[in-house]
């Protein structure tokens, strides 16, 4: 069955440092699509980032950066130069065609920055 | 500006009572989902379909029913028989197939 991980329910990280996020899933069919959202305190859910099983290289978009691990069935990711802007709730998620493509989503990391 | 539009963003309903939340989206999409968030957890998928007239449940269906008549707009109606509906519920759209949704801003229900 498809699942994902979120070990960190909270993580705090001093501006302008880098932060990962952790992210394990697992399923059983070879094609797959692992997201990252961002759900700031307003509420509406950001498409951040998004990795395919194929994909040879990390996927990256700005100061987001998806540390993608296959055989560990690992996606991490890792925000660089953290800002303020950055504290929210952040989400990874999977699609697969077992899964009838929906997204399945974990149960979220809380990122506090400091000033 | 193409987007997901979700109404209203606060919902008050008293027991017993069936309530509908609007999704309309103007992108093109074939698809459209319904998901729940309760407090501190994940998303949990209430119902989606990827085409007109066609709609399959979700994780948690139970209490809740939707229609899709139209590409553009996927109203999910919250009935009494839902025991606990306190919720933020999202509305997502997306290519069938492609990458990652689009979201709207979300309606956060109460039962009073």
């Amino acid at each position: 069955a498809q699942k994902i991980t979120q070990t960190q329910p909270g993580m705090f990280v001093q501006e302008k440092e880098a932060v990962t996020l952790d992210c394990t899933y697992d399923t059983s069919d070879p094609s797959y699509g692992l997201f990252w959202y961002k759900q700031p305190s307003s509420g509406e859910m950001i498409f951040l980032i998004y990795q395919g099983s194929y994909d040879q290289q990390n996927a990256t978009e700005g100061r987001y950066s998806l540390n993608f691990q296959k055989a560990r069935k690992s996606a991490n990711l890792v925000i660089s130069a953290s800002q303020l802007g950055d504290s929210a709730m952040y989400f990874c998620a999977m699609r697969d065609p077992t899964g009838g493509f929906k997204t399945i989503f974990g149960a979220g990391t809380r990122l506090f920055v400091k000033a | 500006d193409g987007g997901i539009t979700q109404s209203p963003k606060y919902l008050f309903r008293k027991e017993g009572q069936n309530v509908t939340l609007s999704c309309e989206q103007n992108l093109n999409h074939d698809a459209m989902y319904w998901y729940r968030q309760d407090p501190g957890q994940g998303l949990r998928l209430i119902y989606y379909s990827q085409i007109v007239n066609d709609f399959q449940k979700g994780d948690i269906a139970e209490g809740y029913s939707v229609s899709r008549e139209k590409k553009e707009s996927f109203p999910l109606t919250v009935t009494s028989a839902q025991k606990n509906p306190t919720a933020f519920y999202l509305c997502a759209s997306s290519i069938v197939t492609a990458y990652g949704y689009t979201f709207g801003s979300g309606t956060r229900l109460t039962v009073v």
